[in-house]
Order: C-alpha cells, then sequence, then structure tokens
C-alpha cells in the first residue's frame, strides 16, 4: 500500500544535540513539507520541496535544516539552534496540481530532555 | 499576512445531532478548501474538499463554501462518538497552488 512513513515515532534530544527525522514516501507525490504542530496549535510549515534538489523555507524555519535528494525522502534535521524543539512533528506530500489535500505521515513526537 | 480563522472550541453536540464547524479566511483570492479531521495523537487526516460556491455532499459530511463571505463550514449529521476529535480548515494560497495554509482547529466532542 502507498503511503507515507515517518521515522521515528518518537525522539528524545538531548539540548546541544542534533537529530534528523525520517520521511519516505511511495505515492510518487512530488510535493514534500514538514510542519510542526504544537498541544493545542494549528499546523506551522518549516520546510517545502516541489522538485528534486530543491527546497523553500516556510514559516519557521530557523534551527531546521532539510534535503531532497531523492523524490520519495524528505528528511528534516533539527539543530541545536532550535531553541524549543520539543513538539510533534508531521512531514505531508502531495502532487502540486492536485486538488485532493494532502497525505500526512504518521508523525514524530521530539521530546527535549 | 493571510490567516485561517476556526473556533477553538470544545464544541459539545449530543449523539445524532447536527455538528456545524465554521471557518474564515483573509485571502479573498483563495481557491481550494479543504477539511481534516485528527484524533488525539494522531495526524490528520483529508475528510472533504470543496472549490465552488455551494455545498458538498460526502456521506454524513456536508462542505459548504461562501466565497463572497470568505467563509467555509463543515455539518455532520447524526454525529456519532467515533466523530470527536479537531477538526482543522485548510486553505489554498493561490500565489503557491499547493502551499497551504492551516487554522488552528476546532474540537469536537460528541457526547453519548
Amino acid at each position: 500500500d502507498g503511503g507515507i512513513t515517518q521515522s521515528p515515532k518518537y525522539l528524545f534530544r538531548k539540548e546541544g544535540q542534533n537529530v534528523t527525522l525520517s520521511c519516505e514516501q511511495n505515492l510518487n507525490h512530488d510535493a514534500m513539507y514538514w510542519y510542526r504542530q504544537d498541544p493545542g496549535q494549528g499546523l506551522r510549515l518549516i520546510y517545502y520541496s516541489q522538485i528534486v534538489n530543491d527546497f523553500q523555507k516556510g514559516d519557521i524555519a530557523e534551527g531546521y535544516s532539510v534535503s531532497r535528494e531523492k523524490k520519495e525522502s524528505f528528511p528534516l534535521t533539527v539543530t541545536s539552534a532550535q531553541k524549543n524543539p520539543t513538539a510533534f512533528y508531521l512531514c505531508a506530500s502531495t502532487f502540486p496540481s492536485d486538488r485532493n489535500g494532502y497525505t500526512f505521515g504518521s508523525g514524530t513526537r521530539l521530546t527535549v530532555v | 499576512q493571510k490567516e485561517v480563522e476556526q473556533n477553538s472550541g470544545p464544541l459539545s453536540v449530543p449523539e445524532g445531532a447536527i455538528a456545524s464547524l465554521n471557518c474564515t479566511y483573509s485571502d479573498r483570492v483563495s481557491q481550494s478548501f479543504f477539511w481534516y479531521r485528527q484524533y488525539s495523537g494522531k495526524s490528520p487526516e483529508l475528510i472533504m474538499s470543496i472549490y465552488s460556491n455551494g455545498d458538498k455532499e460526502d456521506g454524513r459530511f456536508t462542505a459548504q463554501l461562501n466565497k463572497a463571505s470568505q467563509y467555509v463550514s463543515l455539518l455532520i449529521r447524526d454525529s456519532q462518538p467515533s466523530d470527536s476529535a479537531t477538526y482543522l480548515c485548510a486553505v489554498n494560497e493561490i500565489t503557491s497552488y499547493d502551499k497551504v495554509i492551516f487554522g488552528p482547529g476546532t474540537s469536537l466532542s460528541v457526547i453519548p
């Protein structure tokens, strides 16, 4: 079955440590996105990519980095520059011209310890 | 700054009643509108999309769009306890057709 796989499901980060969240899709979607969700809040866009080897900053890109070396993969690195990384991270994908909305992965819950 | 607004709730309705969820948006030229359902601790799931003024029905769900009033709503008929979730309204940004702006969500509780 096609879908988006995010791993790990839970991740704990120490102060000053970089961590990478994985996002892989087999839907052949061109566009991929990373969102952050804090308790009781909506989704905020971190980065998005419409084609391989190209990506754009979203509304809250500071302290994060991404790469898009393959169409099916869009990993997110949370760097030590991100001072408040504890949140629920969601990866999504779609066809850019698709009017049927996004498909989301199951999410990664990141906690700073 | 483009915004999508929703009442945060919680909205409580008895089982079998109609739940009405509302959403307003600031970008007058937005084209596509979506409703996602998110259960606690889970990721959002697309349940409805609408592009033209009027109503769109899918099972127990009806989406209503009024572009002149910049208003979109979701009606859930015969509400079930399994409908208890947060409902996110999302609007397509006209300058980047595949970049969607999400509202903060409305929490719905269906009481048995």
